[in-house]
């Protein structure tokens, strides 16, 4: 199947400094990127939005000065999370649409931690 | 209601058991049915997708909609401690939408 790649796969960081979550898609293009947050035993919760060469749309409740999103190329998308704090930790995980048969990828996530 | 209901579980049973997994849904739009797969501290794993209507078998998976009653379905035959994880069904109306989730099931077998 598809393979989106996510690095850095766990992050642990002092609070009040920023950091940037790659996501990318590895044998195909994909003009939408999904950015998703998920606490312990709990599902997938949809963050924002990310379409090629445009804003990302946030989800209500999500700081997009707070969580910045960037996708420039058809196969990379960065979350930066900017200022973390403790609060701020989480599993960050995203996800890659390919147009070509619909179907939606993940990454392997993100573990944050905010010390 | 909410839009995907799913029960959270945990369900647990014996190797080699047929798991039936659920979902039923409110929005008549959706027609991409998708059911994913995640370990502990992992990414989901895409498992089945189902457009509109009908049955899917994948190996030991087979994956059904029924969009008349807004209820899909995933079995597992043969079920092995490795199925072991939480599924997550998942739907959307267009392709390129984004994807409501339900809150997964967890699942465990038990050699």
């Amino acid at each position: 199947g598809a393979v989106v790649s996510q690095h850095p796969s766990r992050v642990i960081c002092k609070s009040g400094t920023s950091v940037k979550i790659e996501c990318r898609s590895l044998d195909f293009q994909a003009t939408t990127m999904f950015w998703y947050r998920q606490f312990p035993k709990q599902s997938l919760m949809l963050m924002a939005t990310s379409n090629e060469g445009s804003k990302a749309t946030y989800e209500q409740g999500v700081e997009k000065d707070k969580f910045l999103i960037n996708h420039a190329s058809l196969t990379l998308s960065t979350l930066t999370v900017t200022s973390a704090h403790p609060e701020d930790s989480s599993f960050y995980i995203c996800s890659a649409h390919n147009s070509l048969d619909e179907k939606l990828f993940f990454g392997s996530g993100t573990q944050l931690s905010v010390l | 209601q909410k839009e995907v209901e799913q029960d959270p579980g945990p369900l647990s049973v014996p190797e080699g058991a047929i798991v039936s997994l659920n979902c039923t849904y409110s929005n008549s739009a959706f027609q991409y049915f998708m059911w994913y797969r995640q370990y502990s501290r992992k990414g989901p794993e895409l498992l089945m997708y189902t457009y509109s209507s009908g049955n899917k078998e994948d190996g030991r998976f087979t994956a059904q909609v029924d969009k008349s009653s807004k209820y899909i379905s995933l079995f597992i035959r043969d079920s092995q401690p490795s199925d072991s994880a939480t599924y997550l069904c998942a739907m959307s109306a267009q392709g390129n939408t984004p994807l409501v989730f339900g809150k997964g099931t967890r699942l465990s077998v038990i050699a």
